[in-house]
């Protein structure tokens, strides 16, 4: 079974500082993981994959996640936050064999200006 | 833009009744899933159609049901309603049905108020 675990409901930044959204994970076979983003009253938009390959990933948006696996982590960050970055963010975590997608409890991010 | 249409994309019902929330996927793709997302959580897999058939199903009851349609269209219906299935419900399609690292592309949902 796979699943993810998000640290932090909510988070808050300044504009231009570092944005640092934590995941780890769960899983019995070697996992697919994703980050998506929701802003309100909208579905959820793809910001990154990792399906076994580069174990940095790059994104859209500026985002960017790395898979560490003796970390069983996949963190998302971006170096300089925008106030257009304010929105629910999501960690998600399927098997490579469906698409039976678990997602986090999500984090909120807050920009200040 | 997705490409990924859900209707209606609000709608009220009362406690007892059926409802049925549709999915347009993505064109040329054959695989449909459904999340249910309660106000504050993260979206809970429902169920997945590939090729008009069922091949994955997360923990809800039966009266949770769908349909895959031959363009690959989808119906998710929900009978004998209950004030906690009040969520957003998102529709989600991709190309096959996991096996390939395929990219999930989600819908806008649909608002289900339950009273």
């Amino acid at each position: 079974a796979q699943s993810v675990t998000q640290l932090g409901s909510h988070v808050s930044v300044s504009e231009g500082a570092l944005v640092l959204l934590r995941c780890n994970y769960s899983s019995s076979v070697p996992p697919y993981l994703f980050w998506y983003v929701q802003y309100p009253n909208q579905g959820l938009q793809l910001l990154l994959k990792y399906t076994s390959a580069a174990t940095l990933v790059k994104g859209i948006n500026g985002f960017e996640a790395e898979f560490k696996k003796s970390e069983t982590s996949f963190h998302l960050t971006k170096p300089s936050a925008h106030m257009s970055d304010a929105a629910e963010y999501f960690c998600a975590v399927r098997p490579p064999y469906n698409n039976d997608m678990r997602f986090g409890a999500g984090t909120r991010l807050t920009v200040k200006p | 833009e997705t490409g990924v249409t859900q209707s209606p994309t609000h709608l009220i019902k009362t406690r007892g009744q059926q409802v049925t929330l549709r999915c347009s996927s993505q064109s040329g793709h054959n695989t449909v899933s459904w999340y249910q997302q309660a106000l504050g959580q993260g979206p809970q897999f429902i169920f997945q159609y590939y090729r008009e058939e069922e091949n994955g199903r997360g923990n809800f009851p039966p009266r949770f049901s769908g349909l895959q349609f031959p363009n690959y269209s989808s119906e998710l219906n929900v009978n004998a309603l209950e004030l906690d299935d009040s969520a957003l419900y998102l529709c989600a399609s991709s190309l096959g049905s996991g096996s390939s690292g395929n990219t999930i592309y989600f819908g806008e949902g649909s608002w289900l108020t339950v009273v």
